[in-house]
């Protein structure tokens, strides 16, 4: 199976703030990296699908590059109702497998 | 607008069975392959199984295999997952998931059921 790595765990940050978490496969996936967000109690969502492409209806404050091993999700400007969980998926191979998430806290 | 509303799940002993069910709508759900995925109290997401879209084929985490079985309704929009032989860590709140893509064999859960409790304890 491949394993995704993400950090940090956690993070502070503020309205504002530049925020980047990064995710890594333990093998090559080309781009086939999603991202999701969720928030307590709240089935997760649907960011952003093969390393860059925005879902629908997500704002442009998030972006997500990289491929093969080594990606990056990213939010330009914090807004208050992106605090949350985030968490990596890996698409290349069955299973999936979904880093361990990286909760955004406000600092 | 797509839709997924999950049930049948509760508290069970080790050993006991429970029926998940998902009812979709909103979409041409013959077209789509479904998933399971798992989130422990407290923990990180795991993905189940998966289904495609006729039934033909379905797919298992390993800590499933042979305990849990995947299905679909397709005249009734509605897909399942049959637990068997449960325990303790398949507690989990349990949450239905939509395909992105049809039938490109890639795993890309667009959509979201708000999930069910599954509690395993004695």
């Amino acid at each position: 199976d491949i394993q995704m790595t993400q950090s940090p765990s956690s993070q502070s940050a503020s309205v504002g703030d530049r925020v980047t978490i990064t995710c890594r496969a333990s093998q090559t996936i080309s781009n086939y990296l999603n991202w999701y967000q969720q928030k307590p109690g709240k089935a997760p969502k649907f960011l952003i699908y093969a390393a860059s492409n925005l879902q629908s209806g997500v704002p442009s404050r998030f972006s997500g590059s990289g491929s093969g091993t080594d990606f990056t999700l990213t939010i330009s400007s914090l807004q208050p109702e992106d605090f949350a969980t985030y968490y990596c998926q890996q698409s290349y191979s069955i299973p999936p497998t979904f880093g361990h998430g990286t909760k955004v806290e406000i600092k | 607008e797509v839709q997924l509303l999950e049930s049948g799940g509760g508290l069970e002993q080790p050993g006991g069975s429970l029926r998940l069910s998902c009812a979709a709508s909103g979409f041409t759900f013959s077209t789509y392959a479904m998933s399971w995925v798992r989130q422990a109290p407290g923990k990180g997401l795991e993905w189940v199984s998966t289904v495609t879209g006729n039934g033909a084929d379905t797919h298992y985490a390993d800590s499933v295999k042979g305990r849990f079985t995947i299905s679909r309704d397709n005249s009734k929009n509605t897909f399942y997952l049959q637990m068997n032989s449960l325990r303790v860590d398949d507690t989990a709140v349990y949450h239905c998931a939509k395909d992105q893509i049809a039938g490109d064999g890639r795993v890309n859960f667009d959509y979201w059921g708000q999930g069910t409790l599954v509690t395993v304890s004695s």
